[in-house]
């Protein structure tokens, strides 16, 4: 059962663009949704994270929106670039019960130039 | 600092064989995680462990064994490989909760069971 649903499976951006990414989730005890970056051949990495008393944080071109009321939380890229392009991951846990993540099925981003 | 080093980096096994996946961390985690990652499945969580001598389930357990003997190491045993085996695994480590920093993941081993 996948706790954590993410779309869309794949995303092609012109350079310059707005990425947006989805996720929903089903558990309402998550507190801690990280979104991790990964390029091939590489694990993934901590890109940003937000957790359920604010519903945005942002950091440099990458903003979290998280919805607690609809259980729903994404990622928007800004000003999007061929750089960008990797597979994002979107992810949840209980900090409060241990930190075991549950990851999304995963987006691969391509920007094109 | 290496961070986290998984190794082998590729292996190809035949059905029925048995091999062990080794992941080191020098970050003095507490915390440690293989995961296996299949297209259009995300990471999925096959065993973890919350400190040396401790081993437990995660989502995905089942033809795997694990071990931490010593805190920095966390082995992943496949008894008897099966196709169903072939994916790529990666180990990770982190403090005691998943925001301090985040999760470190290791660079993965490709695993072929043909």
């Amino acid at each position: 059962q996948q706790q954590v649903k993410q779309s869309p499976q794949s995303l092609i951006v012109q350079k310059g663009g707005i990425s947006i990414i989805n996720c929903a989730y089903e558990n309402t005890a998550f507190d801690y949704f990280p979104w991790y970056q990964q390029f091939p051949g590489k694990g993934p990495a901590l890109l940003i994270a937000i957790r359920p008393d604010v519903s945005e944080k942002k950091e440099g071109r990458f903003t979290i929106s998280f919805n607690k009321s609809a259980k729903q939380f994404s990622l928007h890229i800004m000003d999007s670039q061929p750089g960008d392009s990797a597979t994002y991951f979107c992810a949840a846990s209980f900090e409060t019960s241990g930190s075991r993540l549950t990851f999304g099925e995963g987006t691969q981003l391509t920007v094109n130039p | 600092n290496a961070g986290v080093t998984q190794t082998p980096k590729f292996r190809v096994l035949k059905t029925g064989q048995s091999m062990t996946l080794l992941c080191a961390q020098d970050m003095n985690h507490e915390y440690m995680y293989w995961y296996r990652q299949d297209p259009g499945m995300g990471l999925r969580l096959i065993h973890y462990s919350v400190g040396e001598g401790t081993t437990a389930k995660g989502e995905v357990p089942d033809g795997y064994n694990v071990s931490r003997l010593k805190k920095q190491n966390f082995l992943l045993g496949l008894e008897s490989a099966a196709p169903s085996q072939t994916s790529v695994y990666f180990c990770a480590s982190s403090y005691r909760t998943a925001s301090n920093y985040g999760y470190t993941f290791g660079s993965g081993t490709r695993l072929t069971v043909v």
